[in-house]
Formats: structure tokens, sequence, C-alpha cells
């Protein structure tokens, strides 16, 4: 089955402590973007990134870093985590890196940072 | 900057109506617009790809417009039923050529029974 996969699906981690958020896609797309989703703020995008080794900021990439060392893998690595991190992420992948095509997104991943 | 807005109120309808949700876009003329469904907690999912160049594209129940002049999109969900009930967002390519999309913040639909 065609899809996203992010791991954990919920995280609960005190303030400073590193953390990773993994996304995987089985679909060969070029394209694999993370962003968070607030209460009145939407989605927002974080990183993205158009093709392996090539990575590049979003919107909201301050306390995020992120690699593209595989095509299928994307992860998310918070270094050093703050309250006003916790929020719901998702990762998502494309075909391409125009908009031409349709994005499949992950389930999701809510973390919380105390 | 680019702004998207769609209605903040929930609309609510009777089932087997027509549910129409509008898309504004300001500031700039994407070449791509796209609509996504998601569920309370879980992912967006995609439904409808429009090009600038297209007025209507129709998939099963859903119908999408694309009025570059308004700059303005509408999607439709024709016989409507409470399944379809969920947020619906509209996503405009953004103005840089990086893949990325501009989310508007959603209209949720109820659809009663």
């Amino acid at each position: 089955e065609a899809q996203v996969t992010q791991n954990p699906r919920y995280l609960i981690t005190v303030t400073g402590k590193k953390l990773t958020v993994t996304c995987s896609q089985n679909m060969n797309h070029e394209y694999m973007s993370w962003y968070r989703q607030d209460p009145g703020l939407g989605l927002r995008q974080i990183y993205y990134s158009m093709n392996v080794e090539v990575t590049d900021k979003g919107d909201v990439p301050e306390g995020y870093k992120v690699s593209r060392k595989e095509k299928r893998n994307f992860p998310l690595i918070l270094e050093s985590p703050s309250p006003n991190q916790t929020s719901l992420y998702f990762c998502a992948s494309s075909l391409s890196g125009r908009a031409n095509y349709g994005y499949t997104f992950g389930s999701g991943t809510r973390l919380t940072v105390v | 900057s680019q702004k998207i807005e769609q209605n903040s109120e929930a609309l609510n309808i009777q089932e087997g109506k027509t549910a129409t949700l509008t898309c504004n876009y300001t500031n700039y003329s994407p070449a791509y617009l796209q609509w996504y469904r998601q569920d309370p907690g879980r992912g967006p999912v995609f439904l409808l790809l429009i090009r600038e160049n297209e007025k209507e594209k129709r998939k099963e129940r859903l119908k999408v417009t694309f009025d570059t002049t308004l700059k303005q999109s509408l999607f439709h969900i024709t016989a409507s039923q409470p399944a379809d009930s969920a947020t619906y967002l509209c996503a405009p390519e953004g103005s840089s050529n990086t893949g990325k999309l501009i989310f508007g913040q959603g209209t949720t639909l109820q659809v009663k029974p």
C-alpha cells in the first residue's frame, strides 16, 4: 500500500531533550516536506526537500533540523525542544517538486513538550 | 504576502443537498490549486487538483472551479452524505517554485441525516 509512515504517533517529552520524528515513504517520491498544524494557524511548512541531499527551509524552520540521505526517509530533528514546539506534525510527499501532483500525508505525530 | 481565505464558520447542510465551499486567495496567481479533506487528528487526504488553464474539474460527486480573474476556487459536493462531514482545506501553490502548497485554515462541513 502506498503510504507515508510517521513515528511515533504520540510523544511527550521534556524541554531540552533531543528527539527525532521519523518519516518514510514507499512511493519513490522526489519531494518531501514537514508541516506543523496549530489551532487558528493552520498548516505551516517547516522544511522541504526536492530530492536526496537537497533540503531547504520553509516558513517556520527555527528549532528544527532535517536530513535527506535516502530518497524514502526524511526525519525531523528537534535538538532542544521547547514548549512552543508542542504541536501536531505531518510529513508529506509528492511525486515532483512542483505542486502539480497531490501530496500524500502521514498520519501525524502529536508532540507535547513539558 | 500571499493570503488564503476560507469560510471559518462551519457549514451545516442536510443530507442530499449540495455543499459549496469557497476559497479566496490574494496577492498572487497560483498555477495549481489543490483541495484536501481532513478528519480530526488525521492527516489531510488529497482530493482534487486544478490547473490555472482549467475552469472546472470533476471527480465522482466532487467538482472544483478555478476563477483566476476573481482569484477564487469553489468546491462542490453533490448529493452530500453524513460521511462527507470533515474539514476541507484549500491549498494553492506558493508563489516560488518550491513545490510548496499554502494551506487555508479550512472549512468544517457537517452533513445532517
